[in-house]
Parts: C-alpha cells; structure tokens; sequence
C-alpha cells in the first residue's frame, strides 16, 4: 500500500529555475493538498484540490502553480524559482468522510534554492 | 477563520517521564482537532482525533489527548516517552462537514527525550 507518494525525495535549484513537484496518491481520495514546512513556521497551506478538475489558493500560493492531472496526480510548479522556497514540501491526501475525517502525508521533498 | 497555538517550541523530557504537550485553538465552535507527529525526514502521521463525545481520546503509540472546551484546548500527553518519542509534534484543526482547504497546523512543538 503505498499510500502518498512524492517525488523528487531532494532537489537543489539555481535562482530561476524551474521544476514540477510530482505527487500521486492510490485511495482514491478526492482531496488533495500541497503544503510548505519551514522552521518554526509549521505547516502552510500552497494549494489544494478538492476534487479532480478543481483547484484553490491557500495561505502561501505566490510563486507556484499547480495541476491536478487527474484522480490520483496534483503537481506543484515553481515556474522561477527563488531563495525563499527553500523548504520541504509536502503532498497529502484526505478523506472527506466527517466520520473518518484524516490526511495522508508523503514523506516530502527537501527543496534549496540557491 | 480558525486558528492553532502551540505556545511550547521545544520541551526536554527524561526518558520514562511524564509527557504533556499544550494545544489551544481558536474557533467559534467545536472543531474537529487533530495530533499528528512527525519523525526526522518523514511526513506527518496521525497520533489521534477529536470529533464529538468522549473528550479523552486515546491514540496510537500510548498517546491521548483531552478536549477542554472551556479552555479551548486539545493537550497531548504520554505517561512515560520512550526515546523514540524524540519527534517533532503538530496540533491541527479542521471545520466539521466543511473546509475543502483542510487542517490548519499550529506551528509545532519539538520533543527532546535525555536519558
């Protein structure tokens, strides 16, 4: 069961440049969300998806864009990359049932800009 | 808009201590809350969850936690950590039957475990 899964697990960029974060889930889960961890910052809310199709700004969207290919897919796009999105990156998943309510993390993807 | 705090960013507990780490939360009714942890290079796994009724909720690994709503707290505790306790700590929140955006996360509380 592999859950949540993200890739590139490290990524080391130059100012400017670009990369998409994958990420792909297999519960079938409508919901989707991509989060930024800083130090003493928590967890930020970037961008979600409630369902296939749809897409939302949260907290911290400046800088990144975001595809939900599909289903089981929702990428994140750095598009010019700066200094300040050093940070780890996390995808999650999550159940809608009110009875069951609950994300799923994958393990996150240690992003440096230089 | 509903809000987290974890007023403690770090705590240093002896192994085999008693563990009680604090949550207090912001919103105008009850919310769903949340633990989850997180161990070095991984994501976050869920500790355990308040929805409704019984406000000591017991979760994985020996934890539980007590909603106080006159507090409007959602304190975690342990009766005696282990070392691999030694994890970094999110108390969540989430709207009953809504918020498509999610949790909102406090900002954490890093647990030390000396021997």
């Amino acid at each position: 069961n592999a859950g949540v899964t993200q890739t590139p697990k490290f990524q080391v960029l130059k100012t400017g440049q670009s990369m998409t974060l994958q990420c792909a889930q297999d519960m079938n889960h409508n919901s989707m969300y991509w989060y930024r961890q800083d130090p003493g910052m928590g967890l930020r809310l970037i961008y979600y998806s409630a369902s296939e199709g749809t897409t939302d700004k949260g907290e911290v969207p400046n800088g990144y864009n975001v595809s939900r290919l599909n289903k089981r897919e929702f990428s994140l796009r750095l598009e010019s990359a700066a200094p300040s999105q050093t940070s780890v990156y996390f995808c999650a998943s999550r159940i809608q049932d009110p009875a069951n309510e609950k994300l799923f993390f994958g393990s996150g993807t240690q992003l440096s800009v230089l | 808009a509903q809000s987290v705090t974890q007023p403690d960013i770090h705590i240093t507990v002896s192994e085999g201590a008693s563990l009680e780490l604090r949550c207090n939360y912001s919103y105008g009714a009850t919310p769903y809350l949340f633990w989850y942890v997180q161990s070095p290079g991984q994501g976050l796994q869920l500790l355990l969850k308040y929805f409704s009724g019984d406000t000591l909720v017991q979760g994985i690994k020996g934890f539980e936690a007590e909603f106080k709503r006159s507090q409007s707290s959602f304190n975690l505790r342990k009766p005696s950590v282990h070392w691999s306790d030694a994890a970094e700590y999110f108390c969540a929140v989430g709207i009953p039957g809504g918020g498509a955006d999610g949790l909102t996360f406090g900002k954490g509380t890093h647990l030390i475990i000396q021997p």
